[in-house]
């Protein structure tokens, strides 16, 4: 059982737009600041969004971040095949001293 | 260019003690925590531990204190994940990432993995 809850899966056809939502508490996201994180098949994770909507160099604007008291959602626009990929969030909690992750959301583009 | 690369996938028996490796490269590594994070066989992310490069101060997830030990070598530019004994559970992809973590008491702490390893597949079994 994670500490931050994300929804299992969410699809959307190609050149749609999705939100993946992920939710905390009060010792996490909502005094902390959120990052997220896609990972492809087969491969290592790779930050999306760090500060909750900062986008690291590289990461094309398709991809958003926002907080809103104790949750935080990732946002996907002109949905890609390229996106399909499990997506995670991450903050740290204040009460546990340490980093936590959400429990991933698998993508499908339709 | 940064880089953290893993050591070898290893295959280990119930008991034995392990210690796998992730090499930093292109930045300064004493001024950046590296993190290390388990997925189990077809699971999520786990957040197990930190390590600031520059003093190794260390902090650990409650799930996973005691039953590993995180440590970085400055002078190699290298952190460690080890277990004394390892179990069957311990089957695992293994990735080290570079961290950032910054307190601010306006806004709390800032946390986030930056840079990733290509990960380690430790595998435990009789």
């Amino acid at each position: 059982q994670s500490v931050l809850t994300q929804p299992p899966s969410v699809s959307a056809a190609p050149g749609q737009e999705v939100t993946i939502s992920c939710s905390g508490s009060s010792s996490n996201i909502g005094n902390n600041y959120v990052s997220w994180y896609q990972q492809l098949p087969g491969t290592a994770p790779k930050l999306l969004i760090y500060d909750n909507n900062k986008r690291p160099s590289g990461i094309p604007d398709r991809f958003s971040g926002s907080k809103s008291g104790t949750s935080a959602t990732l946002g996907i626009t002109g949905l890609q095949t390229g996106d399909e990929a499990d997506y995670y969030c991450g903050t740290w909690d204040s009460s546990l001293s340490a980093g936590v992750f959400g429990g991933g959301t698998k993508l499908t583009v339709l | 260019e940064v880089q953290l690369v893993q050591s070898g996938a290893e295959v280990k028996k119930p008991g034995e003690s392990l210690k796998i490796s992730c090499k930093g490269s292109g930045y300064s590594f004493t001024s950046y925590w590296i993190g290390w994070v388990r997925q189990m066989p077809g699971k999520g992310l786990e957040w197990m531990g930190i390590v600031y490069s520059g003093d190794s101060d260390t902090r650990y997830s409650p799930s996973f204190q005691g039953q590993v030990t995180i440590s970085a070598d400055k002078s190699t530019t290298t952190a460690y994940l080890q277990w004394s004994s390892l179990k069957a559970s311990d089957t695992a992809m293994y990735y080290c990432a570079r961290g950032n973590i910054h307190y601010y008491d306006s806004s709390g702490y800032r946390h986030y993995f930056d840079f990733w390893g290509q990960g380690t597949l430790v595998t435990v079994s009789s």
